[in-house]
């Protein structure tokens, strides 16, 4: 990927609600994509990521995201969402050489 | 947990003075790389390494150096900081790349205010 692109700055959701946080990726070759989950004061870990093969990768926590190549999406959903889930998501792709570059990321706030 | 420290964890500077920010992996990983972390940018690539003495720049590198003299050193330097390089600053690692199908693993962060 060249560029990744989160447009959702911020969504607020109900517990149980279903989510679906959107990212598109500019082609640059190779396509690697990952979503990647900051916890409040914590580190990014690694929530799914896609290579090639199926589409419909399944991570971690229920999460999973659909690669879209004639959309260029990776979108991330969830059909049922907790308190626990309240965190920033971040949409990374491969660039080149060693290096993946994130999108600005999706502020995710669960109302109890 | 990946074995990744980053001291200090927090820092407060004046501007002009220089800083170094050290991590530190007890996983004996090839690839080291610096990010800094910003609202509305994500996360942006400074500089990485992909082996002892081996680094190439990111995409935001002025302003700053590294150096890796260990395996299990990454050491991220600002000659002389500005308060444009206000940010939170995450250390990562992988064990390889191959177009990035390695996961990174991230070090706790260190939070530097540059006054």
């Amino acid at each position: 990927a060249q560029s990744v692109s989160q447009h959702n700055h911020h969504v607020i959701l109900s517990e149980a609600a279903s989510l679906e946080l959107g990212c598109n990726y500019s082609y640059g070759g190779t396509v690697n994509l990952f979503w990647y989950v900051q916890y409040p004061g914590q580190h990014l870990q690694l929530l799914l990521k896609y290579f090639s093969g199926d589409p419909l990768v399944k991570g971690i926590k229920g999460f999973e995201a659909e690669f879209i190549k004639s959309k260029f999406s990776f979108n991330l959903r969830k059909p049922s969402v907790q308190w626990s889930d309240t965190a920033e998501y971040f949409c990374a792709g491969y660039s080149s050489a060693s290096k993946i570059i994130f999108g600005s990321g999706t502020r995710l706030s669960i109302r109890p | 947990d990946a074995g990744i420290t980053q001291s200090p964890r927090h820092k407060v500077t004046e501007t002009g003075t220089p800083v170094t920010l050290r991590c530190h992996q007890t996983e004996n990983h090839r690839y080291m790389y610096w990010y800094r972390q910003d609202p509305g940018h994500g996360l942006r690539l400074i500089h990485y390494s992909y082996g002892v003495k081996d680094t190439d720049k990111g995409e935001v590198s002025d302003g700053y150096s590294v150096s890796r003299s260990k395996t299990e050193d990454f050491l991220l330097t600002l000659e002389s900081a500005t308060s444009s390089q206000t940010s939170v600053y995450f250390c990562a690692i992988s064990e390889s790349s191959d177009r990035g199908r390695y996961e990174q693993y991230f070090g706790p962060g260190t939070r530097l205010t540059v006054t």
